[in-house]
């Protein structure tokens, strides 16, 4: 049974450029959300998609934006990225009817 | 005032000692409560969740939660050196097709020998 999966692992880039990450959730889950980890930080909401819809939204800017796709995976993009954006971003899914929330490896993003 | 706080670490205990770890929330329209594990450089993984009020095992587990006090709390006995990592705990509020986790910024354990 694969877990969540997110790609890349780490990625580099610099200030004002954008960013797709990408994330698959767990068999059987439909609903995908993205968090964002600062060091040393929990993890701060960022959005949540269920049925390719964007049903809740933590306090981000809209340089953040997602999309979740037929079979249920997620891309999260950023534009316009800031040093503070250099964080863990982590994509959680869940079953409908279910609160709990399992995580993929996260994908490590530098801003330079 | 943070949404969810967990007490001030990092916490420090002897193998096969008790070690508890506190947390308070704000909001009272939160549902559930969730535990998780994150080791240094790791995704956080999950090791509990209690939604009733009261005293929820798991092996060497236990999540307790009183919500008229707005406090959650997990016990982890018979503690061991690879229990040292980063625990956190979370609030989650909803409805039936949406929910978010609010985080608590974390306590760091440490089991020493």
């Amino acid at each position: 049974d694969a877990g969540v999966t997110q790609s890349p692992t780490h990625l580099i880039k610099t200030r004002g450029q954008q960013v797709t990450l990408r994330c698959s959730p767990k068999s059987g889950h439909d609903t995908v959300s993205w968090y964002q980890q600062a060091l040393g930080q929990g993890p701060q909401f960022i959005f949540q998609y269920y049925e390719e819809e964007e049903r809740q939204r933590g306090n981000f800017p809209d340089r953040f934006s997602g999309h979740q796709f037929p079979n249920y995976s997620s891309e999260l993009n950023v534009n316009a990225l800031l040093l503070g954006d250099s964080a863990l971003y982590l994509c959680a899914s869940s079953g409908q009817g279910y609160n709990e929330q399992f995580f993929g490896p996260g994908t490590r993003l530098t801003v330079l | 005032q943070k949404e969810v706080e967990q007490n001030s670490g990092p916490l420090s205990v002897p193998e096969g000692a008790i070690a508890s770890l506190n947390c308070t929330y704000s909001d009272r329209g939160s549902q559930s409560f969730f535990w998780y594990r994150q080791y240094s450089g790791k995704s956080p993984e999950l090791i509990m969740f209690i939604y009733s009020n009261g005293d929820k095992e798991d092996g060497r587990f236990t999540a307790q939660l009183n919500k008229a006090s707005q406090y959650v709390s997990l016990l982890i006995r018979d503690s061991q050196p690879s229990d040292s990592a980063t625990y956190l705990c979370a609030a989650f509020a909803g409805g039936t097709s949406y929910g978010k986790l609010t985080f608590g910024q974390g306590t760091i354990l440490t089991v020493h020998p």
